[in-house]
């Protein structure tokens, strides 16, 4: 069975600060892909980052960036130079190819970004 | 930009009543899907379609039952509403395998059954 960890539950940086949210999962398939999604207070979950097994280069987005390592089943999200409108909650998730397309979430990071 | 709706996005209800909770997307995707969340919780898939007159039971036992007559709509309903219902419920969809998995989902629904 998969499953997705996110330890933080609750992180608290000041604005400019850099800041990782951790994912950890457990999969027995070689393949799957990884997302990260952003569920801000109104309750949508917008995507943020898709990553396949087979592609393990860091991939950077503004101030986004996402670190992939499968030796150590992790698949890690840092914001640079945190904002304010970064305040949200942080959802690392898992699909397995031969699994429906069903996604499993991690139970979240809610990070909250002061000024 | 992904097209996809809920309606409500609140609903307030005593118990007993029967509810649906509307989910529409104008992407033509085949699969669909519902999730639980409570309030700072994780999601849960509850149901999932693989396309018109396909539906499943997902990881989570829900006393909801869906349907899947359109491509386009999977509305969800619960028969006579309970306090243990209250939840906010996310709809989403998958042009699978096209899309490598990604689900595009909905704004939610937040139930409170009174």
């Amino acid at each position: 069975a998969q499953k997705v960890t996110q330890a933080q539950t609750e992180i608290s940086v000041v604005e400019k600060e850099d800041v990782t949210l951790d994912c950890v999962y457990e999969t027995r398939d070689t393949t799957y892909y990884l997302f990260w999604y952003k569920q801000p207070p109104s309750g949508e979950l917008v995507f943020l980052i898709r990553r396949n097994s087979f592609d393990e280069q860091n991939e950077i987005s503004g101030r986004y960036s996402w670190n992939f390592q499968k030796s150590t089943s992790s698949f890690n999200f840092t914001i640079t130079a945190s904002q304010v409108v970064d305040s949200a909650v942080y959802f690392c998730a898992l699909s397995e190819v031969g699994g429906g397309n069903k996604l499993t979430f991690g139970t979240g990071t809610q990070l909250k970004v002061e000024l | 930009e992904a097209d996809i709706y809920q309606t409500p996005r609140y609903l307030v209800i005593g118990t007993g009543k029967k509810i649906t909770l509307e989910c529409s997307q104008t992407m033509g995707h085949d699969k669909m899907y519902w999730y639980q969340q409570d309030p700072g919780m994780e999601l849960h898939l509850i149901h999932y379609s693989y396309g018109v007159n396909s539906t499943e039971k997902g990881d989570l036992s829900s006393e909801s039952t869906v349907s899947r007559i359109r491509t386009e709509h999977f509305p969800l309903t619960l028969e006579s509403a309970r306090p243990s219902h209250t939840s906010q419920y996310l709809c989403a969809s998958s042009d699978f395998p096209a899309s490598h998995n990604e689900q595009f989902f909905g704004p939610g629904t937040r139930l409170t059954v009174l």
